[in-house]
C-alpha cells in the first residue's frame, strides 16, 4: 500500500498570500495523483487531478506540479474561501486508493 | 445537475448491521464506477469500497473485507453499502462518490455511529 505524507499538518497564512503544500509518496506514483478541497461540515471537492489539470470551475490561482514521490498544491493568492484542509491522494497502485493526512490552510 | 444523495446511517451497537444507500442522478449511472469514501470524526479521508460499473467488480479496504458487501441497482440508479459485523472503529460519515480512481462528484455524506 502506498503511504501519502502531507506537510505542514497547518499553514497559517494572510488572504492574498501564497501557500504551499506539500505530499510525498512513500514510493513513486507517477503522474498518478490528485487533489481535494474539503470545508466544514462539506463533502471533498476534485480540485486538481493527473498532478496539474484543474477540475472544472476550479480557479487559476490553484496549481499542481511534481511526479514520482514529490507533489506540491499552490495556491498564489489565498483568498477566504480559499480556507480549508487539502488532501492528495494517489492510484497508481489501486487498490486500495489512498489519501494524505491533509493539510489544514488556515486564517493567519 | 449531477448529484449523489446518500441515506440510511444511524447509531448502532457493535456488531449490529446497517445498510447504506446513494440515489444517483444527473449522469448515466450505469456507466460510472462507484465509489464508498469514509471519515472518521475530525479525521481524514479512507477509501472503502468501488465497484464497476455492470456490478461484476468489487474491491475493498482491508479492514472491512468480509463485513462490507458494496452492490448496486441500475435500474434505480442506486449504490449501496452493506455492513455487517460493525466495529466502533466503523464510525464515520460516508460518502458515496462517482468515479474509480479519483472520485470527481461527492454526496454530502451519512453518519454512522458505532456504540454501545
Amino acid at each position: 500500500e502506498i503511504m501519502l505524507t502531507q506537510s505542514p499538518a497547518t499553514l497559517s497564512v494572510s488572504p492574498g498570500e501564497r501557500a504551499t503544500l506539500s505530499c510525498r509518496a512513500s514510493q513513486s506514483v507517477s503522474s498518478n495523483l490528485v487533489w481535494y478541497q474539503q470545508k466544514p461540515g462539506q463533502a471533498p471537492r476534485l480540485l486538481i487531478y493527473g498532478v496539474s489539470t484543474r477540475a472544472t470551475g476550479i480557479p487559476d490561482r490553484f496549481s499542481g506540479s511534481g511526479s514520482g514521490t514529490e507533489f506540491t498544491l499552490t495556491i498564489s493568492s489565498l483568498q477566504s474561501e480559499d480556507f480549508a484542509v487539502y488532501y492528495c491522494q494517489q492510484f497508481n497502485n489501486w487498490p486500495p486508493l489512498t489519501f494524505g493526512g491533509g493539510t489544514r490552510v488556515e486564517i493567519k | 445537475e449531477v448529484q449523489l444523495v446518500e441515506s440510511g446511517g444511524g447509531l448502532v451497537q457493535p456488531g449490529e448491521s446497517l445498510r447504506l444507500s446513494c440515489a444517483a442522478s444527473g449522469f448515466t449511472f450505469s456507466n460510472s464506477w462507484m465509489t464508498w469514501v469514509r471519515q472518521a470524526p475530525g479525521k481524514g479521508l479512507e477509501w472503502v469500497a468501488n465497484i464497476k460499473p455492470d456490478g461484476n467488480e468489487a474491491n475493498y479496504v482491508d479492514s472491512v473485507k468480509g463485513r462490507f458487501t458494496i452492490s448496486r441497482d441500475n435500474a434505480k440508479n442506486s449504490l449501496f453499502l452493506q455492513m455487517n459485523s460493525l466495529r466502533v472503529e466503523d464510525t464515520a460519515v460516508y460518502y458515496c462518490a462517482k468515479g474509480a480512481r479519483y472520485p470527481d462528484v461527492w454526496g454530502r455524506g451519512t453518519l454512522v455511529t458505532v456504540s454501545s
